[in-house]
């Protein structure tokens, strides 16, 4: 079963526009990552931010964590047609000694030139 | 550095078939997961190795097993395949971190 899910399942927009993505999730983690994917290919890291870590940058990226909720958002800043691409969230839970990932569901962005 | 390698790309079997798949961890990586990606589902975790154990296995039926061998690479083994078996299958690497590195993923098709 999936632990996280994005929100929402598809969003479209003009290029140079922001992107927000939201995630929920059921249980306590570790740290939450976030992943694209173009078009069934490999998945690539984004951006980790630790379970006592609030909000975090990297380049035109920002990723906010709510503990008390179980909840993130991703915002992707002036977005471009190459950001085209499923987003997924990630969780790894506090229990164990594994690196276990627990996706979401994704959310699709298409970015319209 | 080269970077996680799936082989083969894409891979076309029968139900009741047995496959293969093998995975080159990111140089300096000593721990390889397996996922399962059904189309417009997000991946599964199969199961990790560490140290050419299994260290950890998510709820796949043993028809899925696997092996680390001594230079850290992988393989996915799946017997009896069924047509739900199609999938993505995406191998990942890492060593003591959080962060883990994906390969391009081997694209079972069964028919």
């Amino acid at each position: 079963s999936q632990q996280g899910e994005e929100d929402p399942q598809a969003l479209s927009i003009q290029e140079g526009e922001n992107a927000t993505m939201n995630c929920s999730y059921k249980t306590s983690i570790n740290n939450l990552q976030w992943y694209r994917q173009n078009s069934g290919r490999g998945l690539v890291h984004l951006i980790l931010i630790r379970s006592n870590e609030r909000e975090k940058h990297s380049g035109r990226l920002r990723v906010t964590l709510d503990t008390s909720k179980k909840s993130s958002s991703l915002l992707i800043t002036a977005s471009r047609a190459a950001d085209t691409a499923s987003y997924f969230c990630a969780t790894d839970l506090p229990s164990g000694s594994a690196r276990q990932l627990t996706f979401g569901s994704g959310t699709q962005l298409t970015v319209l030139p | 550095d080269a970077g996680v390698t799936q082989s083969p790309t894409h891979l076309i079997k029968t139900r009741g078939q047995q496959v293969t798949l093998r995975c080159s961890p990111k140089s300096g990586h000593d721990t390889v997961s397996w996922y399962q990606q059904a189309l417009g589902q997000g991946p599964q975790f199969i199961f990790q190795y560490y140290e050419e154990e299994e260290r950890q296995r998510g709820n796949f039926p043993d028809r899925f097993s696997g092996h680390q061998f001594p230079n850290y690479s992988s393989e996915l083994n799946v017997n009896a395949l069924l047509l739900g078996d199609s999938a993505l299958y995406l191998c990942a690497s890492c060593h003591g971190t959080y962060e883990q590195y994906f390969g391009p993923g081997t694209r079972l098709t069964v028919t």
